[in-house]
């Protein structure tokens, strides 16, 4: 089993809708997650950190499910301008190791 | 505030040539330094990470390797190139936040082996 694993996707959705995504760890003692958004040919750039108690910011909203070791990220009223591959990052230990999924595509059409 | 910056941004080379990439932190001490290599349409591959000057950790055994001369500089190189060593580059750097430590990256460099 890969150590983060995520749904490569396409998501393909119209303006306006709510999108989630999952993304799953296999190590229990992971303790700080992260969401980061990769634009076509750019870097990856935060996007929020996942706190034990969930969070927000605007229109996403982040959550994390330890007893089945998976987070989610939600997107309401999608726009256009959040196509992007979506990573799911786990830092296992407060340490320097940090383990990315391979990312979830998300196209937000007209 | 702290930026890092990589250069260079794209670069083309043949088979069997040297490569240097270089990346620099401002704004931070004694960061944790890192590259990454992402091939087409793939995830991030860890091949570097360093905690301090001359401590470099190899996650990869290939034909690159990196070195830091300096506490924030962080250099990836090889000295024969090979076809399956094109891909994007991505220098990063990691502080300890409110949840542990969070990881940044430069802006990339996108390499070609022709």
């Amino acid at each position: 089993r890969k150590e983060v694993e995520q749904d490569p996707g396409p998501f393909n959705v119209p303006e306006g809708a709510t999108v989630a995504f999952n993304c799953t760890y296999s190590n229990s003692a992971s303790q700080s997650f992260f969401w980061y958004r990769q634009d076509c040919r750019k870097e990856p750039k935060l996007l929020m950190s996942v706190y034990s108690s969930g969070n927000e910011d605007g229109r996403f909203t982040a959550q994390l499910n330890r007893a089945s070791q998976y987070i989610s990220l939600l997107i309401r009223d999608s726009k256009l301008s959040d196509s992007a591959t979506y990573l799911c990052v786990v830092n296992p230990n407060y340490g320097q190791n940090f383990v990315f999924g391979p990312g979830t595509r998300l196209s937000v059409l007209p | 505030s702290q930026t890092i910056h990589q250069w260079p941004a794209t670069l083309v080379q043949p088979v069997g040539s040297p490569l240097s990439l270089e990346c620099t932190v401002e704004g931070t001490s004694n960061p944790n330094l890192y590259w990454y290599r992402q091939a087409a349409g793939r995830g991030l591959q860890l091949l570097f990470y360093s905690v301090g000057i001359g401590q470099i950790s190899s996650e990869v055994p290939q034909n690159l390797s990196a070195s830091r001369p300096q506490d924030r500089q962080f250099i990836l190189s090889s000295k024969k190139l090979l076809l399956s060593d094109s891909g994007f580059y991505l220098c990063a750097w990691s502080v300890l936040g409110r949840i542990g430590n969070t990881i940044y990256f430069g802006e990339g460099s996108w390499l070609t082996v022709v």
